[in-house]
């Protein structure tokens, strides 16, 4: 059964450093999502793609996130630089386009930062 | 603030009981889904309801969209120590948000 890849799994910064986060979607999916989840709360949207497009990141801090997804498949979340309050899970997901399709999740990125 | 009001935060029950857990909005959603989510890992999808006043089952879970399309709610008949989860529920108009979820604890 196709799953939607995310590495790594874990990862431990010191603040101010930089650090990345990776997505392989199911193939073929169109959609992809990028949320974040602090602990006890439940998942924020930060980034939604439509192919290689941004069709919403009203709700990514813009002045020390950033998201790509150049040749609309696979994506990457980057911080830079990172804050204590960045610590969370970062979970990515897809689908098949919008509105359509079930949303696979990720086993997301478990932030930590030191 | 989330946009969908997601009640109780916390439920701890014994093996055989029901339970049910709610999810509110003031907006109108396509569609709603309801996860369910082990710690470290995503969270699974249980159920997509679409349809208002749409009540779906799912083994011992039975689900209902309101008939406006703003709630939902997630009911557990003889819940089970495997049922021990976060259950989310997720509103889908293009973007999907979810609530804060239900912390459900079965105890043996």
């Amino acid at each position: 059964e196709a799953e939607v890849a995310q590495s790594p799994r874990y990862k431990i910064t010191e603040k101010s450093q930089a650090v990345a986060f990776w997505c392989d979607p199911i193939s073929g999916h169109a959609t992809l999502y990028w949320y974040r989840q602090i602990l006890g709360q439940g998942p924020e949207l930060l980034v939604q793609f439509q192919d290689e497009s941004v069709v919403d990141d009203s709700q990514l801090p813009k002045d020390r996130f950033s998201a790509e997804r150049l040749k609309g498949v696979d994506s990457t979340l980057k911080i830079q630089p990172a804050e204590l309050g960045d610590s969370a899970m970062y979970l990515c997901a897809s689908r098949k386009t919008l509105l359509a399709g079930v949303v696979y999740f990720g086993p997301g990125t478990r932030l930590t930062v030191l | 603030t989330q946009l969908l009001e997601q009640s109780p935060q916390f439920l701890s029950i014994q093996e055989g009981e029901n339970l049910t857990v709610y999810c509110n909005s003031s907006s109108v959603f396509s569609s709603l889904q309801w996860y369910r989510q082990e710690p470290g890992e995503g969270p699974v999808l249980l159920v997509t309801v679409v349809t208002g006043g749409e009540v779906k089952k799912l083994k011992r879970l039975t689900f209902q969209f309101g008939d406006a399309r703003k709630d939902s709610s997630l009911h557990i008949t003889a819940a089970q120590p495997g049922d021990t989860g976060l259950y989310l529920c997720a509103g889908d108009n293009n973007d999907m948000r979810f609530g804060a979820g239900t912390r459900l604890t079965v105890k043996p």
